[in-house]
C-alpha cells in the first residue's frame, strides 16, 4: 500500500447536499490531484493542488472546489450534489515533477 | 486535448500464458510520458510500468513490457507467464511534459481476467 489515505472510504448524500472527502498525502510529497471515476470507466482529472495553489483544472464545474493545506493534505468539495457525482473519487499524490504519482483507495460517494 | 483509447473492454488469459492490452492515443504534444495502470477489487490504483515518449527503447518491468510506437500512437502492454494476481482492470494513461505527476488522461480499461 502506499501512504495516500483518503477518508470516508464510503459515503451516501442526498442530491443537492455538500460533501466534503478528504486526502492525506504520502510523506514528502507536495502536489496532490483529485479524480473522478465513474463506474466502468476510467478516471476524470478534476484539479490539482501544488503548494495550496490550484495547478490545473479538468473539464469540472465550479461546484467542485477543492483546498490543500500547509501539511499538503487536500480536501475535495462538492456543492448542490446531483445523481451524476455517484462515483469513486481518487487522489494521487506526488513530488512535483517527479513523475511517479502514488493514488490512495478513494472514497466511494453515492448520490440518492 | 488528449484522447486515450483502449479497444478492449474485456479479455481473459490462462494461467502461465501472455496476453497483451491494447492502447491508442491521440495528441500534438511531442514530449509526454505513457503510463499502465493496474485496478485490483481493492480500488487502488497502482503503477505498473511507464515509457517516456523521447525513448525509443521500450520499458520493461518483470513479466511486464510495453511496445511503444510513437508514430502510430501506439502503446500495448504485454503480460507473461500470466498469475492469477493479474487479475484487475488495466488502465492506459498519458502525461503531457512539462507537469507536476498526477495530471493525466485515462482510457476507459481493460477487465483482464487470468484463469487457472
Amino acid at each position: 500500500e502506499t501512504g495516500v489515505t483518503q477518508s470516508p472510504t464510503h459515503l451516501i448524500k442526498t442530491r443537492g447536499q455538500q460533501v466534503t472527502l478528504r486526502c492525506s498525502s504520502q510523506s514528502g510529497h507536495n502536489t496532490v490531484s483529485w479524480y473522478q471515476q465513474a463506474l466502468g470507466q476510467g478516471p476524470q482529472f478534476i484539479f490539482q493542488y501544488y503548494r495550496e495553489e490550484e495547478n490545473g483544472r479538468g473539464n469540472f464545474p465550479p461546484r467542485f472546489s477543492g483546498l490543500q493545506f500547509p501539511n499538503y493534505s487536500s480536501e475535495l468539495n462538492v456543492n448542490a450534489l446531483e445523481l451524476d457525482d455517484s462515483a469513486l473519487y481518487l487522489c494521487a499524490s506526488s513530488f512535483q515533477r517527479n513523475t511517479e504519482a502514488f493514488f490512495g483507495q478513494g472514497t466511494r460517494l453515492t448520490v440518492v | 486535448a488528449q484522447t486515450v483509447t483502449q479497444s478492449q473492454p474485456e479479455m481473459s488469459v490462462q494461467e502461465a500464458e501472455t496476453v497483451t492490452l491494447s492502447c491508442t492515443y491521440d495528441t500534438s504534444e511531442n514530449n509526454y510520458y505513457l503510463f499502465w495502470y493496474k485496478q485490483p477489487p481493492s480500488r487502488q490504483m497502482i503503477l505498473v510500468i511507464r515509457q517516456e515518449a523521447y525513448k525509443q527503447q521500450n520499458a520493461t518491468e518483470n513479466r511486464f513490457s510495453v511496445n511503444f510506437q510513437k508514430a502510430a500512437k501506439s502503446f500495448s502492454l504485454k503480460i507473461s507467464d500470466s498469475q492469477l494476481g493479474d487479475t484487475a482492470m488495466y488502465f492506459c494513461a498519458f502525461m503531457k511534459l512539462p507537469t507536476n505527476a498526477g495530471k493525466s488522461t485515462f482510457g476507459d480499461g481493460t477487465t483482464l481476467t487470468v484463469k487457472p
